[in-house]
């Protein structure tokens, strides 16, 4: 059964911090991996997905990277904001045709 | 641009009434979730349907029950709301296991 953990799980550093928010999951035969970000109170927004043959996928700040062989992902943002302050939770298929199985979160703090 | 609707938004409602959340999306979809999920808790999983006619329970009990008449809506029923089923309940769509998967803004739903 898929498992899926970030670490840490909550964060918090000054504003203009480059930082790194790590997924790790347990089944590597994925067909790809979904970062979200969750504002509190509020649904999840989509920030990236990494296919299974993409090495990392990059957005604004935001890059994300993939190594399946080791069941690994991380969310590097750069040049850290208060606004990015949220919770982030990174998910994958639990096995072929099935819903995704989601970390815990790591709730980040950006301090101004 | 995703578009996936959820009404209401806000809803407190007395026990023993039989509510109904909606869930809608304009996108095609063949996937559709329910999560819920408590304030600074992780998701969990009630409810899927991979199409119409087709519907599944997830990963956590629910009382809760669900129909998937049309491709585009997929809506909640609970027969007799109870205080423990006050949380925040969020619907997600896919198109398939290569897609990205988009979320509701949510409803939060309070039962005195």
């Amino acid at each position: 059964k898929q498992e899926v953990t970030q670490i840490p799980a909550a964060l918090s550093v000054p504003e203009g911090e480059n930082l790194v928010l790590n997924c790790s999951f347990t089944d590597s035969a994925i067909y790809n991996l979904q970062w979200f970000r969750q504002d509190p109170g509020k649904g999840l927004t989509s920030l990236l997905l990494i296919q299974s043959s993409q090495r990392e996928q990059t957005s604004g700040r935001l890059n994300a990277s993939l190594d399946k062989s080791s069941g690994r992902s991380t969310l590097y943002i750069a040049a850290s904001q208060p606004g990015d302050s949220a919770t982030y939770l990174c998910a994958v298929p639990s096995s072929g045709n099935t819903p995704l199985v989601f970390g815990k979160g790591t709730r980040l703090s950006v301090i101004a | 641009e995703a578009d996936i609707y959820q009404t209401p938004r806000y809803l407190v409602i007395g026990t023993g009434k039989k509510i109904t959340l909606e869930c809608s999306q304009t996108m095609g979809h063949d996937k559709m979730y329910w999560y819920q999920q408590d304030p600074g808790m992780e998701l969990h999983l009630i409810h899927y349907s991979y199409g119409v006619n087709s519907t599944e329970k997830g990963d956590l009990s629910s009382e809760s029950t669900v129909s998937r008449i049309r491709t585009e809506h997929f809506p909640l029923t609970l027969e007799s709301a109870r205080p423990s089923h006050t949380s925040q309940y969020l619907c997600a769509s896919n198109g398939d296991s290569y897609n990205e998967q988009f979320f509701g803004p949510g409803t939060r739903l309070t039962v005195l």
